[in-house]
Parts: structure tokens; sequence; C-alpha cells
């Protein structure tokens, strides 16, 4: 079992649509939450971070996390077709990051 | 204020050489974090440095190596070079080491290619 697992993907929404995009993991010692966002050909780009359970939100984008699950989401609304990349899951503990293997989003026209 | 910088951009060697790859950190931040990003693989945690000293490391064999020094710049450095080390090595700089409450912001990376 990877310690860091999101929905495999690829996952396409048309424009104006919510995107969920799930993450679970496994360290129950896992102490804050990332998401990041990269474009082909890019280094990933921080949007999100969560650390206590709950929503948070900013912008179009909310993350919400469940520490007794073991869940964190990220839910776009309002999709644009810019929001077109793979979103990377991230969980921390101890100064080390643990990503998962991403989500590829297409978000269509 | 300026952002992750890593250098060099591109780079191609041949195997069996070795590569040094360099980070700078922005400014004010102490930790940086290096990993590798492959298709097959994803990001890889390789290691984290926070003021000069290793505190993570993640499981990599011991041809890669990593510094930090006091001005909090870093450098990887990776011997006998295989084909399979051929990836995309990304730094990412943060504010603290020991709260997890951080964010971490990553540089370009550097594309290394081994042939």
């Amino acid at each position: 079992q990877k310690e860091v697992e999101q929905n495999s993907g690829p996952l396409s929404v048309p424009e104006g649509a919510i995107a969920s995009l799930n993450c679970t993991y496994s360290d129950r010692g896992s102490q804050s939450f990332f998401w990041y966002r990269q474009y082909s050909g890019k280094s990933p780009e921080l949007i999100m971070f969560i650390y206590s359970n709950g929503d948070k939100e900013d912008g179009r984008f909310t993350a919400q996390l469940n520490k007794a699950s073991q869940y964190v989401s990220l839910l776009i609304r309002d999709s644009q077709p810019s929001d077109s990349a793979t979103y990377l899951c991230a969980v921390r503990r101890a100064g080390k990051s643990t990503f998962g293997d991403g989500t590829t989003l297409t978000v269509k026209p | 204020k300026a952002g992750v910088t890593q250098t060099p951009r591109y780079l191609i060697k041949t195997r069996g050489q070795q590569v040094t790859l360099s980070c700078s950190p922005i400014s004010g931040h102490r930790s940086v974090s290096w990993y590798q990003q492959t298709p097959g693989q994803g990001l890889q945690f390789l290691f984290e440095y926070f003021s000069e000293t290793q505190r993570n490391k993640g499981n990599f064999p011991g041809r890669f190596s990593g510094r930090q020094f006091s001005n909090s710049r870093s450098e990887m450095n990776v011997s006998t070079l295989e084909l399979g080390d051929s990836a995309l090595y990304l730094c990412a700089s943060s504010l603290y080491q020991t709260g997890d409450v951080t964010e971490a912001f990553f540089g370009q990376g550097t594309r290394l290619t081994v042939v």
C-alpha cells in the first residue's frame, strides 16, 4: 500500500463544473496536508494547505480534511480550462513530505 | 521576493560521471528539500536540510548526497550516474523544519539526462 494514494484519474469535467480530487494517507501521525498543481513540464505550484479537520476555502478551491478517515480532498468550483493539470497531494510529518502520484484533471470547454 | 532558484536547468551526463545540482532557497527560508520526479515513480523524497544539517533522508542509494551551506543554499550530488537517474530534480524551500505546518515552494527543477 502506498503511503499517499490519489484517485487514479484521469478526471475530465466540463467547464463550470465542480472537480473533486481525493487523497488518502496511511500515516496517522501526519500533521499537514498540501495540494499542488503541476502543469506539464513545470514544477509543482502550491494551491492550498490544511492541517485542521474540516474545510478550508480559498477562492474557487476548497480543501477538506478528515483525520479520522485519513482522507483529504480538493474541490475546484467553476472549473476552468486553465485548471487542467496534474494535482498532487502531499502529506508532511517531521519535515518529510510524501507525495501521491497525482491525478490528471482535464476541464473541457 | 525571489523564488527558489535551481541551476542548471538542463544537464546531459554520461553513465559513470558525477553531477552537482544547486538550489538557492527563498530568502529567509532555512529548510531545503530535494525530490526526484520521474514518470514512473512520481515525486520521490531524497533528503531535507535545515541549518546545514540533514534532518531527513529518503530511500535512495548512497550515490545521492547533499549538503547545505550557512547561507541556506544547498547542493545535491549524484555519483556514478546510471541511466535510471534521468529525471527532473526538484528543490523546495520552506521557512521552518520543525513545524510541520509549513508551505514548501518549488524551484523550476533541473532536468538531468544520463546517456
